[in-house]
């Protein structure tokens, strides 16, 4: 099956540790793409890369690394640096032709108490 | 700065009626406006997409209109169903592998 797996699906952490959320696309895309959301905040954009070995910062990257070493794999670490850590953390990836269609995988929540 | 705004936030619409939302965008580079259903606990999926050079396109029960002048786009959703209730979003994004903006989200509630 082809698609995008991020996982674990329910993850809880205690304040001040540092987290790595996975996610891994076996669809052959150049471009991946990290959103967190919360209720009533749509999507935020927290990083992107459009290749490997490269990436920029989104909308909201402050507290957030993400590493692209491979073009499958595209893992976000949540650090104690970040505020509000808890949130619905969405993983999505793009073909690289056509309508450039954004595919999104099933999420991980994060819970830090 | 929001760049995409959506309207309502929520909605509640009798079984066999039509839902609409509404979006309108600011920056007209965009060229590429999906729609995306979302369930509870579950990720974003696709449902229809249009490019500023067609005024409507659709896909089943699903419509989405354009208007370039205005810099607005709807999702019309026929004949509602209770399988319909989600969260719909509306985006926009530039050409190429570049990041969607997204709207707030609207949460649709179908009810029989």
């Amino acid at each position: 099956d082809g698609g995008i797996t991020q996982s674990p699906k329910y993850l809880f952490r205690k304040e001040g540790q540092n987290v790595t959320l996975s996610c891994e696309q076996n669809l052959n895309h150049d471009a991946m793409y990290w959103y967190r959301q919360d209720p009533g905040q749509g999507l935020r954009l927290i990083y992107y890369s459009q290749i490997v070995n490269d990436f920029q910062k989104g909308d909201i990257a402050e507290g957030y690394s993400v590493s692209r070493e491979k073009k499958e794999s595209f893992p976000l670490t949540v650090t104690s640096a970040q505020k509000n850590p808890t949130a619905f953390y969405l993983c999505a990836s793009t073909t690289g032709a056509g309508d450039y269609e954004q595919y999104f995988g099933p999420g991980t929540r994060l819970t830090v108490t | 700065q929001q760049q995409v705004k959506q309207s309502p936030q929520s909605l509640i619409v009798q079984k066999g009626g039509i839902s609409i939302i509404n979006c309108a965008y600011e920056n007209t580079a965009f060229d590429y406006f999906p729609w995306y259903q979302q369930f509870p606990g579950k990720g974003p999926a696709l449902l229809i997409a249009i490019r500023p050079d067609v005024s409507e396109k659709k896909e089943g029960r699903f419509t989405i209109s354009f208007n370039k002048s205005a810099k607005q786009f709807s999702l019309h959703i026929m004949d509602s169903q209770p399988g319909d209730s989600a969260t719909y979003f509306c985006a926009a994004s530039l050409s190429g592998n570049t990041p969607l903006v997204f709207g707030k989200g609207t949460r649709l509630s179908v009810i029989a």
